[in-house]
């Protein structure tokens, strides 16, 4: 069963802190992005990668970064964590087919305090 | 700017024939994904439509109309299973796939 995998399904950080999400896909998919999830929002991409060591900025880049160092990892990485942070936070993976749609792991709910 | 649209809610009764829409306007289109989002859990990617025309999958038909920027999803013999929320998205060139808020269904017994 083919799976992307997030590290943690809650945290909770303090306001300033460094936050690390971790995604791992097991699938050989060359994409990988980065969503977050709100209640009326819908899903908004804060970056992409389509090869290790490359990376795009999406539609609310701001105040993430990301790192792909390996073709099956790709993390993203809060500077430092603000209140307005607070989101579900979804991984998701996809082949080069767009018919193929993505694959999404199980989310990262994140609580800044 | 860019914008899919779509009901915020829609109910529907068990066995029932439900439909749910989705308007874009977009600075490109490559194609229309369906998901399907339950409670707590992950969307699950339903089906793609690059061309006009019906796409089917089991239960679920999914419909583009390419000139009127619009598309979608049918949902036949509803059952409780399938309450959840809908997501349409929209390729938009290259890596770029833009999510609409989303659907929520309720079917009833």
């Amino acid at each position: 069963d083919v799976k992307v995998t997030q590290s943690s399904r809650y945290l909770v950080k303090r306001t300033g802190e460094k936050v690390f999400l971790e995604c791992v896909q097991d699938m050989d998919h060359e994409n990988m992005f980065w969503y977050r999830q709100d209640p009326g929002l819908g899903l908004r991409l804060i970056y992409f990668s389509y090869d290790v060591k490359m990376k795009e900025k999406g539609d609310i880049p701001e105040g993430y970064s990301v790192s792909r160092e390996k073709k099956e990892r790709f993390s993203l990485i809060l500077e430092s964590a603000s209140t307005n942070q607070t989101s579900m936070y979804l991984c998701a993976s996809s082949s080069p087919d767009r018919a193929a749609g993505y694959t999404f792991g199980s989310g990262t709910r994140l609580t800044v305090v | 700017g860019q914008s899919l649209e779509q009901p915020s809610e829609v109910t529907a009764v068990e066995g029932a024939i439900v439909q749910i829409n989705c308007t874009y306007q977009t600075s490109g289109f490559y194609g229309l994904s369906w998901y399907q989002q339950h409670d707590g859990g992950a969307p699950t990617f339903l089906s793609y439509n690059a061309l006009d025309g019906l796409e089917e999958t089991g239960r679920f038909s999914s419909v583009l109309s390419r000139s009127d920027s619009y598309g979608y999803l049918l949902l036949q013999e509803l059952q409780m299973k399938d309450s959840a929320s809908y997501f349409c998205a929209v390729n938009t060139g290259g890596f770029k796939t833009i999510f609409g808020a989303g659907t929520r269904l309720f079917v009833k017994a």
